[in-house]
């Protein structure tokens, strides 16, 4: 079984720049699983924020940026603010019809 | 605009079987894409449960594949998700998903529906 994984928790300060990570436990994180990323406050359902590794879903600002970074997918956040107070989910396909969600990174502004 | 909208009972009782609705409206069902469910139990993460495409492909999730049946209604516009003898470990949101075969990301959501089981 794929198991996918994120960082439980991060903090960042306001103006500052956080990277959240997305990995295997077994193996390498390539484009070839095609990472996104997914914003979600509580009470709502997530939101997009990139998909294909790299690539921002409309209406997403720039200071969200994806990319591979050595062997996971990665998610930058730059010039932080207090509405980036999220969990962030990444969503990996694994092959053959399957896709797999990490156990998200409960981030922190402050 | 796409927009989706889970409807079904908030409640159902240990070992029977839950049922949900996904109306979609400003798009097609029949014009492609795959649509599925996610479900996120209290507190916890999400899980994707199961995808279906108009031209008949299915994916389900391994650990849910025996209980879980997907269905696609393109006339009417909705799809449905049936999930059998159910066990307080389903109690969850259920949200529905449109997702794109090419960059396989889960691009429009549904607002979710929170369902519990009861013993």
């Amino acid at each position: 079984q794929t198991v996918v994984t994120q960082e439980p928790s991060l903090s960042v300060s306001p103006g500052g720049t956080v990277t959240l990570t997305c990995g295997l436990t077994s193996g390498s994180v390539s484009t070839a699983f095609y990472p996104s990323w997914y914003q979600q406050t509580p009470g709502q359902a997530p939101r997009t924020l990139i998909y294909t590794t790299n690539t921002r879903s409309s209406g997403v600002p720039d200071r969200f940026s994806g990319s591979i970074l050595g062997n996971k997918a990665a998610l930058t956040i730059t010039r932080a603010q207090a509405d980036d107070e999220s969990d962030y989910y990444c969503l990996l396909y694994v092959g053959r019809g399957s896709w797999v969600f990490g156990g998200g990174t409960k981030l922190t502004v402050l | 605009q796409v927009q989706l909208q889970e409807s079904g009972p908030g409640l159902v009782k240990s070992s029977e079987t839950l049922s949900l609705t996904c109306v979609v409206s400003g798009f097609s069902i029949s014009s492609g894409f795959y649509w599925g469910w996610v479900r996120q139990p209290p507190g916890k993460g999400l899980e994707w449960i199961g995808s279906r495409s108009p031209s008949g492909s299915t994916y389900d999730n391994a650990s849910l594949k025996s209980r879980v049946s997907i269905s696609l209604d393109s006339p009417r516009e909705f799809f449905s998700l049936t999930l059998k003898s159910v066990t307080a470990a389903d109690t969850a949101v259920y949200f529905c998903v449109r997702h794109r075969s090419g960059s396989k990301n889960f691009d429009c959501w549904g607002q979710g529906i929170q369902v519990t089981v009861s013993s």
